[in-house]
């Protein structure tokens, strides 16, 4: 079965360092992988989504992942974080079934310290 | 811009009485989602509807039930809640795309206490 794995339950970086968020995930065919963030109070919206073809994928609020299928992984990164960027960061694993169903990890808590 | 929302942000209910969740979303999107949020597991799927009146289980269903009579409209129901069920809910939907491909657009959450 398919299943999403991000190790860093929290992780807290100062404001303007750079950010790595890690996704790992377990899937037999090709997978369509995204990243949500869902800021307190508030529901979930996407960051960015990869399909096919270029492996570095760009996404809104200066965010990008990788997609490495040697390595299984979708790691979402940014440059320069900001305080605004505290909050929850999911990954997730779309299959090709019917209903476009998702796939979640449990999520990441990105604490940014000024 | 796409709108899903939820009829209430908090609620808290007691153990046993019936409780629904409403969800509701403006663009015509055929699939709607059901998930249930807690630390540390992250987002589980509850049900999901593929259109007006199908539904499929998703990976918790037990304790739960759904109702979607009208596209725009679905409906998660605690028959009869438990504190167990004490948690965030989360309505998603999405258009009908091919292998999976679209985004789902959230709601904002119902915050749900059972006492």
């Amino acid at each position: 079965a398919q299943s999403v794995t991000q190790p860093d339950i929290h992780i807290t970086v100062s404001e303007g360092a750079s950010l790595e968020l890690r996704c790992n995930y377990s899937y037999g065919a090709t997978p369509y992988l995204f990243w949500y963030v869902q800021s307190p109070g508030q529901g979930l919206q996407l960051l960015l989504k990869y399909f096919s073809g270029d492996t570095l994928v760009q996404g809104i609020k200066g965010f990008e992942a990788e997609f490495k299928r040697s390595q299984s992984s979708f790691n979402l990164r940014k440059p320069s974080v900001h305080w605004s960027d505290a909050a929850e960061y999911f990954c997730a694993v779309g299959p090709m079934e019917y209903g476009n169903k998702l796939v979640f990890g449990a999520g990441t808590i990105l604490r940014v310290k000024s | 811009d796409v709108k899903v929302t939820q009829s209430s942000r908090y609620l808290v209910k007691r153990t046993g009485e019936k409780v629904f969740l409403e969800c509701v979303q403006d663009m015509d999107h055929e699939n709607m989602f059901w998930y249930r949020q807690d630390p540390g597991l992250g987002l589980r799927l509850i049900y999901f509807s593929y259109d007006v009146k199908m539904k499929e289980k998703g990976d918790i269903p037990e304790g739960y039930s759904v109702s979607r009579e009208k596209k725009e409209r679905f409906s998660l129901i605690l028959e009869s809640a438990s504190t167990n069920q004490t948690s965030m809910y989360l309505c998603a939907s999405s258009p009908a795309g091919s292998g999976g491909t679209d985004t789902q657009y959230f709601g904002p959450g119902t915050r749900l206490t059972v006492l």
